[in-house]
């Protein structure tokens, strides 16, 4: 099994919203990603968990809450979200972190608007 | 973070050869890697090459890697419809702690 699943596959909350995205894999990975794309753009890097502890929050903001609560599954809540926001978030996840050659796989992502 | 570009569009007709170039800012990063995105989807991984290679052959794919340039390119034999989709390249480098992706290359594949 080599499938990062994400749910849900779509969603549009308002500003006042609180909401969380799931992400999870049973590839015995260690490392697991958020990441969020803007339309025609590469990925930008949110958060890197390695062994369920948080390693890199990319100067996030803090409206973004990112949670690991096992080694399978991500989530990352979302409360008082901007209409900038709005993206593409793609989970992933990698054998380990920090170690080149574990390719990330990802996850299907779910596609955010706020509005 | 890392500058690693990309052409931002390439249009070939079906059947014929595709090639995507990158052009990459850390020497010291050990892989390279090729990602394909189809509209709405994740990215999925195509290939990847060590940095001590300059080729690598995998069915329709050839990666060719210039070091001393840092210029990483993806060629596409015979391409096909279902191979529109955007085309990332990634750099992970040794001295850094993400990977870092090209800007993206958007593939059309006319009929």
């Amino acid at each position: 099994d080599t499938e990062v699943t994400q749910t849900p596959k779509h969603l549009v909350m308002g500003m006042t919203n609180k909401k969380s995205l799931k992400c999870e894999q049973h590839m015995g990975h260690r490392a697991m990603y958020w990441y969020k794309q803007k339309a025609k753009k590469p990925p930008e890097l949110m958060f890197v968990y390695s062994y369920e502890k948080l390693s890199i929050n990319e100067s996030v903001p803090s409206r973004f809450s990112p949670e690991c609560p096992n080694s399978s599954l991500l989530n990352l809540h979302l409360h008082a979200l901007q209409p900038e926001d709005s993206a593409l978030y793609l989970c992933a996840s990698s054998q380990d972190y920090r170690e080149q050659g574990y390719e990330q796989y990802f996850g299907p992502g779910t596609r955010l608007t706020v509005t | 973070g890392e500058d690693v570009e990309q052409s931002l569009f390439l249009s070939v007709r079906e059947g014929d050869s595709s090639v995507i170039n990158c052009t990459y800012t850390d020497s010291s990063s050990t892989y390279l890697y090729w990602y394909k995105q189809e509209p709405g989807a994740g990215l999925q991984l195509l290939t990847y090459i060590f940095s001590n290679m300059d080729m690598k052959q995998d069915q329709r794919l050839t990666v060719l890697l210039n070091k001393k340039d840092k210029h990483l390119s993806l060629r596409i034999a015979d391409t096909q419809t279902g191979d529109s989709a955007i085309y990332f390249c990634a750099e992970f480098p040794n001295t850094g702690n993400q990977f870092y992706f090209g800007t993206g290359t958007s593939l059309t594949v006319i009929p």
